[in-house]
């Protein structure tokens, strides 16, 4: 079935700092991958996104690349801010429209 | 410019208590999803809605029922409270299958005692 795995957090970078957090995925076919970004109390906003292999996605200084060869999407960033302190889900899209989650990486940027 | 609205933000319930949360959105999209988040779990599906008057399985559905009476609103019932439905839900929607991202509420912390 559809999964994604995601490295285990807590993360904690320094202000600055270069930012990777892994994820892999398992699918039947090439599903449009995702990641979300959710601020303390808040809910889930989507943080960028690639519908396609080699696709990259990007905003707010992360990028992502769909590769389909190690069916990974790893978030990257190459200067942390404080203000990035947060949980980041990777996701998958099933057929029917819904997300497929990975459990989610606790990121904490320290000035 | 409300987007997507749940109600409560908070509750407290004795097991066997029912109650139901309510999802309203205001952008005309076709189809919601109420998931539920737990610690080192992520978000997992517990029913969606395709449209009006439709509801279907997600991975979790037991315990749960949904009503999708009026497209805007997408209700989600526990009918006799278990502790093991103690978690954050969040409900999303989006306006077709194809397009993300869903759009999340923020969410609905419920304990159940």
């Amino acid at each position: 079935g559809n999964s994604v795995t995601q490295m285990e957090g807590p993360v904690t970078l320094s202000e600055e700092a270069f930012l990777t957090i892994n994820c892999t995925y398992t699918a039947t076919g090439y599903p449009s991958l995702f990641w979300y970004v959710q601020y303390p109390g808040e809910g889930l906003q989507l943080l960028l996104k690639a519908t396609k292999a080699d696709d990259k996605g990007s905003n707010k200084g992360f990028e992502a690349t769909y590769r389909k060869e190690t069916t990974s999407f790893h978030l990257e960033k190459g200067s942390v801010q404080v203000s990035d302190s947060a949980v980041y889900f990777c996701a998958l899209m099933r057929s029917q429209g819904n997300l497929i989650f990975g459990k989610g990486t606790k990121l904490s940027v320290k000035p | 410019n409300a987007g997507v609205t749940q109600t409560p933000k908070f509750r407290v319930l004795k097991t066997g208590q029912s109650m139901t949360l309510l999802c309203a959105q205001d952008m005309n999209h076709e189809y919601m999803y109420w998931y539920r988040q737990d610690p080192g779990m992520g978000l997992r599906l517990i029913h969606y809605s395709v449209g009006e008057g439709t509801t279907a399985k997600g991975e979790v559905p037991d315990g749960y029922n949904v009503s999708r009476l009026k497209k805007q609103n997408f209700l989600l019932g526990l009918e006799s409270a278990a502790p093991s439905q103690t978690s954050v839900y969040f409900c999303a929607s989006s306006y077709s299958r194809e397009q993300q991202p869903q759009h999340f509420g923020d969410g609905t912390r419920l304990s159940i005692l």
